[in-house]
């Protein structure tokens, strides 16, 4: 069974801490995604991994980072949260492209 | 750049009837697929259909069915008999060559025993 797991469904946190979201995929996918769910937003792309080590921008990249240090392991970093970003935070992998093709359960991210 | 649009925010059904789901595009791309994925609540996304844009033919996978209108850049879903577990968030999306990949807004599906 295909499994997308993220570390926390959800958490709070106060503005200026550091936040670290985790995700894992047990299915050997090269692309892992980071995106943001809003009400009236849709999912935008925060980053795309394509590779251990390898990332690109999406959309809404500001105030975030990410690491890929091993294949099945994508992590958000929020460097100092702030209040705007409190939202839904989805992963997702795919084997190839850049279409997600299996979601984790997201993380409901409050900062307060 | 892609966009894709939902102008319904919100939709019902009764159970057991049918329902569709508006989605627009639009792309200069020629070679592009569609999807259509599903969220219920508290639950993980799914992806419920996709259509290859150079296949005429409507993609179909049980209850769920597309209307492919390639000039119109129009792909709407349809839900056949439709069941209280179809009660969710659904998003329309598209991508191109490269890593371009575009979700809509979402509409989320009421259905009523």
């Amino acid at each position: 069974d295909v499994k997308v797991t993220q570390s926390s469904r959800y958490l709070v946190k106060r503005t200026g801490e550091k936040v670290f979201l985790e995700c894992v995929q047990d299915m050997d996918h090269e692309n892992m995604f980071w995106y943001r769910q809003d009400p009236g937003l849709g999912l935008r792309l925060i980053y795309f991994s394509y590779d251990v080590k390898m990332k690109e921008k999406g959309d809404i990249p500001e105030g975030y980072s990410v690491s890929r240090e091993k294949k099945e392991r994508f992590s958000l970093i929020l460097e100092s949260a702030s209040t705007n970003q409190t939202s839904m935070y989805l992963c997702a992998s795919s084997f190839g492209g850049a279409r997600p093709r299996y979601f984790g359960p997201g993380t409901r991210l409050t900062v307060l | 750049a892609q966009t894709v649009t939902q102008s319904q925010p919100e939709m019902s059904v009764q159970e057991a009837e049918t329902v569709t789901l508006s989605c627009t595009y639009d792309t200069s791309e020629s070679d592009y697929y569609l999807f259509w994925y599903k969220q219920p609540p508290s639950r993980q996304m799914i992806l419920v259909i996709r259509q290859e844009a150079y296949k005429q033919q409507n993609a179909t996978e049980n209850r769920f069915s597309v209307n492919f209108q390639k000039a119109a850049k129009s792909f709407s879903l349809k839900i056949s008999d439709s069941q209280l577990g179809d009660a969710a968030m659904y998003f329309c999306a598209s991508s191109g060559t490269g890593n371009q990949f575009y979700f809509g807004t979402g509409t989320s599906l009421t259905v009523i025993p």
